[in-house]
């Protein structure tokens, strides 16, 4: 029953570290994304992908790579942290374009 | 203009109120359309499906226009454990993209 897994749920980083933030799905899900939230903004898409090897922007992807090797993963980096980025970051999945998506517990990102 | 807007409220209500929540989109191709339930600190977890033709599960109603591109979700005799927040999805036809709103705050009180 694990369905969407983040690691890790919490992490501080210093300005100019950079990090993965890992996440997985056992669904055999297609579609992937993640967002970020942050008060009083909603939660906005950084990067998506539609299927292995293939992925895209989404509405804030600045500062953020992303890679999809197999169906199951999709880490998303940091290169170099900014205190901008402090935030909390959720991996969504889907079966198709129309069905619901189920999102990973989050974690929780504060760059110093 | 957002691609989906929502009254963020907050909406403070007694237990067994109904209370009513919009939400309106821009895009008129967006096919499916979801109302989240997001607790506080926590992940977004589905409440409903919307449908063309309306569609209610036990207290909770949810609504689609799409001549007028707008969602309502309706939640009836309201109980202290529905306080949470409540987001308005819309999803982009074939990418999977989820576009939010921001959501709007029910706090239901004694």
């Amino acid at each position: 029953n694990a369905g969407v897994t983040q690691t890790p749920k919490f992490q501080v980083l210093k300005t100019g570290q950079s990090m993965t933030l890992q996440c997985a799905q056992d669904m055999n899900h297609e579609y992937m994304s993640w967002y970020r939230q942050d008060p009083g903004m909603g939660l906005r898409l950084i990067h998506y992908s539609v299927g292995a090897g293939i992925t895209d922007q989404g509405e804030v992807p600045n500062g953020y790579n992303v890679s999809r090797s197999t169906t199951e993963d999709f880490p998303l980096r940091l290169l170099s942290a900014a205190p901008s980025q402090t935030s909390v970051y959720f991996c969504a999945s889907s079966y198709s374009t129309q069905d619901k998506a189920f999102f990973g517990q989050g974690t929780r990102l504060t760059v110093v | 203009r957002k691609e989906v807007e929502q009254d963020p409220g907050p909406f403070n209500v007694p237990e067994g109120a109904t209370v009513a929540f919009n939400c309106t989109y821009s895009n008129s191709a967006s096919q499916s359309f979801f109302w989240y339930r997001q607790d506080c600190r926590k992940e977004p977890k589905l409440l409903m499906s919307v449908y063309s033709s309306g569609n209610e599960d036990g207290r909770f109603t949810a609504q689609l226009n799409r001549a007028s591109q707008y969602i309502s979700l309706l939640i009836r005799d309201s109980k202290l454990s529905d306080s949470a927040t409540y987001l308005c999805v819309v999803k982009i036809p074939n990418t999977g993209k989820l576009i939010f709103g921001q959501g709007t705050t029910l706090q239901v009180k004694p």
